[in-house]
């Protein structure tokens, strides 16, 4: 079945840049959105924005002028860029498997990702 | 954009007893709500679809309902498993969004 695995690092300093990717095995990443979602610490999920391979990408108000979604089908990886970071971006970071009728039913362990120097 | 309400935020409720969560959209979103169980330190998981469809491999224990701009997510004979945060969640349009979820405790 398919499965997604997180990974990138787990401490970023402020005002750099985050940088997530999403491993995607068990299937191919075409003909579905791929969204990421985080939770800081005893807080509720927010999700961040979706992208479909080969198409656009939407993106939640509250963070769109620092997010940036991109997708490699050759890789079967989609990547999440947050720019300017402060220790309010620190939380799980989760990417998940979605479309249209199903809202998102694959989703990955996640990743904690620390801002902090 | 529309928010998603989630009520109660927490609730405790005893192995057998039925409960029931409620969603509300500050707008209709015809049918296109999802619901998802957290289990503590766990991801989410997908329990309902469209409102009222149930996952495949989910509990039949389970059980969406609703359209426009109220939903209910009932839980029958609560089991100790079920102890974790539901969280409603829309898709309506090209923004998803989450409530702010309920947190199910057992007594």
């Amino acid at each position: 079945q398919v499965q997604l695995q997180e990974s990138g690092p787990r401490l970023v300093k402020p005002s750099e840049t985050l940088s997530l990717t999403c491993s995607v095995s068990g299937g191919f990443i075409s003909s579905y959105y791929w969204s990421w979602i985080r939770q800081p610490a005893g807080k509720g999920l927010e999700w961040i924005g979706r992208i479909y391979p080969g198409g656009n990408s939407n993106y939640n108000p509250a963070l769109k002028s620092r997010v940036a979604m991109s997708a490699d089908t050759s890789k079967n990886q989609i990547s999440l860029t947050l720019t300017s970071v402060s220790a309010a971006d620190t939380a799980v970071y989760y990417c998940a498997r979605g479309n249209a009728v199903f809202g998102m039913d694959v989703w990955g362990q996640g990743t904690t990702v620390t801002v902090s120097s | 954009d529309i928010q998603m309400t989630q009520s109660p935020s927490t609730l405790s409720a005893s192995v057998g007893d039925r409960v029931t969560i409620t969603c509300r959209a500050s707008e209709s979103i015809s049918s296109w709500l999802a619901w998802y169980q957290q289990r503590p330190g766990k991801a989410p998981t997908l329990l309902i679809y469209k409102a009222s469809s149930l996952q495949s491999g989910v509990s039949s224990r389970f059980r969406g309902s609703g359209s426009g701009t109220e939903f209910t997510l009932t839980i029958s004979n609560l089991q100790p498993d079920d102890l974790a945060t539901y969280y409603c969640q829309k898709y309506n349009d090209y923004l998803w969004t989450f409530g702010q979820g309920t947190k199910v405790e057992i007594k």
